[in-house]
């Protein structure tokens, strides 16, 4: 399966613990863009980056939320201190530069 | 800034009916790009066609078939013959040279096709 890799696909996080989501883009993509669905709204931008570089935040929560994607391996959405307004879905999308975005199945983090 | 507006919410059709999903867009940029993007029930997200602002040809896939107005900022989606497997959240999309490559969705219109 070539598609976008998203792990794991149901997290589930007490108040103040940590999350940490992963995302493998498509063969070929070097651009990754992370989304959040709240309950009942539609998606917003967090952030983009690619290889070793975020290229555009200003979607990201100010605090608790840090994003990478390394040279090597998927990237990482973190979220620290997890409260329970956090619970949404979130979306990664990889593209190549200019290009369609192709989204992954998505991780629905629920905060008890 | 930019902005894209579905004003449906949730829409019924019985199986077979045509339907036609509204799609209004505000943006300064010259050059933009325009998605839908489809949700099923199981939650992912179901890239279906981009447009660019400077083809506004309609387009026609199988079934589906999209309508680009740039006068009217409108980027409509029509589902012909509607099936049970047609019922999802549709969403529509923008991208342009001010945004850079993110996307802004507008809210959805969760379709419901019945038997």
């Amino acid at each position: 399966n070539a598609g976008v890799m998203q792990n794991p696909r149901h997290l589930v996080r007490r108040r103040g613990q940590e999350a940490r989501l992963r995302c493998s883009p498509m063969k070929g993509h070097s651009h990754v863009y992370w989304y959040r669905q709240l309950p009942e709204e539609g998606l917003k931008f967090m952030v983009y980056l690619q290889k070793e570089n975020i290229i555009d935040e200003s979607g990201m929560p100010k605090e608790r939320f840090s994003a990478e994607f390394p040279k090597e391996g998927p990237s990482i959405l973190r979220i620290q201190q997890v409260v329970r307004g956090d619970s949404a879905a979130y979306f990664c999308a990889s593209s190549s530069f200019g290009t369609t975005q192709y989204f992954g199945p998505g991780t629905r983090l629920t905060v008890l | 800034a930019q902005k894209v507006t579905q004003a449906q919410t949730e829409i019924s059709v019985v199986e077979k009916e045509d339907v036609t999903l509204d799609c209004v867009y505000e943006t300064r940029d010259t050059t933009y790009y325009l998605f839908w993007y489809k949700q099923p029930p199981s939650g992912e997200l179901v890239f279906l066609i981009r447009r660019n602002s400077f083809d506004e040809q309609n387009e026609i896939s199988g079934r589906y078939s999209w309508n680009f107005q740039k006068s009217t900022s409108s980027f409509n989606f029509t589902i012909t013959a509607s099936q049970v497997v047609d019922s999802a959240v549709y969403f529509c999309a923008l991208s342009g040279e001010t945004s850079g490559s993110r996307l802004t969705f507008g809210e959805g219109t969760q379709l419901t096709v019945n038997p």
